[in-house]
């Protein structure tokens, strides 16, 4: 497999379930990255992280909580969302994190449909 | 603060015309990268192209063409002789740093 790969693809689940996105690349990239998007709005950045560590909380609520057990893998652990947060959720990569560097830019997988009902 | 503006919500073309995408950005720094994304169906956001604020200079790849405007802080995107194919949410993006943000999108319906 080459890319960034996110699993399940589409998720609907209910307001007390918990549940796991799980994002996988294999691109030797060291940084990973959390977007939502939601319809007729910009890409929200959650979390950053880079080689394992997080580096950018962007003020997500705690009912999101990221993991990164290794550079190949991260991971969105859901729990008691609210319906407010159905929207696509991205995962990307880059060779490192995106500074002023001519050879790097985000690769993205291809989201996971969530529903909160 | 970084934003990124692209006004345009929906384009609907017939195939074989051009379409032309705005992007109007802010930022206070003086160094930094512009993106095209594209987004089909599949929901993955595919790069384009990326250009630094020092790199004004235009460019032709194919049907897709560029315009960097660094004094009115724009960064358009033309595609040439639409296709079918081409239909897709297209995302301006500005980075300074190691956050990339984005426009909201610009979704292009190309009719046969």
């Amino acid at each position: 497999e080459t890319g960034v790969t996110q699993t399940p693809r589409h998720l609907v689940m209910g307001m007390t379930n918990k549940k796991s996105l799980k994002c996988e690349q294999h691109l030797g990239h060291n940084a990973m990255y959390w977007y939502k998007q939601s319809a007729k709005k910009p890409l929200e950045l959650m979390f950053v992280y880079s080689l394992e560590e997080r580096v950018e909380n962007n003020s997500v609520p705690s009912r999101f909580s990221p993991e990164c057990p290794n550079s190949s893998h991260l991971f969105l652990h859901l729990h008691t969302l609210q319906p407010e947060d159905s929207a696509l959720y991205l995962c990307a990569s880059s060779q490192d994190m995106i500074r002023l560097s001519l050879n790097t830019e985000a690769f993205f997988g291809q989201g996971t449909r969530l529903t909160v009902v | 603060a970084q934003k990124v503006t692209q006004a345009q919500t929906e384009i609907s073309v017939v195939e074989k015309e051009d379409v032309t995408l705005d992007c109007v950005y802010e930022t206070r720094d003086t160094t930094y990268y512009l993106f095209w994304y594209k987004q089909p169906p599949s929901g993955e956001l595919v790069f384009l192209i990326r250009r630094n604020s020092f790199d004004e200079q235009n460019e032709i790849s194919g049907r897709y063409s560029w315009n960097f405007q660094k004094s009115t802080s724009s960064f358009n995107f033309t595609i040439t002789a639409s296709q079918v194919v081409d239909s897709a949410v297209y995302f301006c993006a500005l980075s300074s740093d190691y956050k990339l943000s984005f426009g909201a999108g610009t979704t292009v319906t190309v009719r046969a």
